[in-house]
């Protein structure tokens, strides 16, 4: 079975500066994706990044970057120059084979953003 | 088309009661999932269709939960006999399996059982 593990409930951080969340996983699969969604306050989940396994290059996408580190199987988030609209729940969550199948979300990471 | 819509946004109901969830997907989006969210955790996987083929439930959808998809377009999630552990989030999402594989989620229906 697949686990997705994010072990920071909280964490905060000042407006336009770097922050990271953390994520491992778990799983035996060889193929798989990776995602970060975000879920602002009482709005719905959005994607924010994905990652394809067999692509050793880290996604980024403007302000969002990953480091994806397959070996240890990690995949954290780094949001630069943050925003206070960057304040939300982040979910880490992994699929297998094409990306088409269930997701597997960790249980979240409460982001805000302080003027 | 402006995304994945659900309704009811809220429902209240008394423990014991029959509720119903509809479900719009993203136009052309062959797969549609359903998910729910418990307070301070992740969404957790229900069941999934390829157009109106239901192909995989979770142990989590118990006989009381059954969800359909009749013409491969919206989809309704019933809930019998409701309980006061089926609180909760309800979240849809849908994909397209050929040209994209994101999901994409609707606002969700959250439901509370006296």
């Amino acid at each position: 079975a697949q686990t997705v593990t994010q072990s920071q409930p909280e964490m905060s951080v000042q407006e336009a500066e770097t922050v990271t969340l953390s994520c491992t996983y778990d799983t035996s699969e060889n193929n798989y994706y990776l995602f970060w969604y975000k879920q602002p306050p009482s709005r719905q989940m959005i994607l924010v990044i994905r990652q394809e396994a067999y692509k050793q290059q880290n996604a980024t996408e403007n302000r969002f970057s990953v480091n994806f580190q397959k070996a240890a199987k990690s995949f954290s988030l780094k949001i630069s120059d943050s925003q206070l609209g960057d304040t939300a729940m982040y979910f880490c969550a992994f699929n297998k084979d094409s990306g088409n199948t269930p997701l597997v979300f960790g249980k979240g990471t409460r982001l805000s953003v302080i003027a | 088309d402006t995304g994945v819509s659900q309704d009811p946004r809220h429902k209240i109901t008394k423990r014991g009661q029959n509720v119903t969830f509809r479900c719009d997907p993203i136009s052309e989006h062959n797969r549609l999932y359903w998910y729910r969210q418990t307070l301070g955790q992740g969404p957790e996987f229900l069941t999934y269709f390829q157009n109106e083929a239901q192909l995989e439930k979770s142990r989590l959808l118990s006989d009381r939960f059954s969800a359909e998809r009749p013409k491969g377009s919206f989809s309704t999630l019933e809930i019998q006999r409701t309980e006061q552990g089926d609180s909760a989030m309800y979240l849809c999402a849908s994909s397209a399996t050929i040209t994209e594989d994101t999901q994409y989620f609707g606002p969700g229906t959250r439901l509370t059982v006296l």
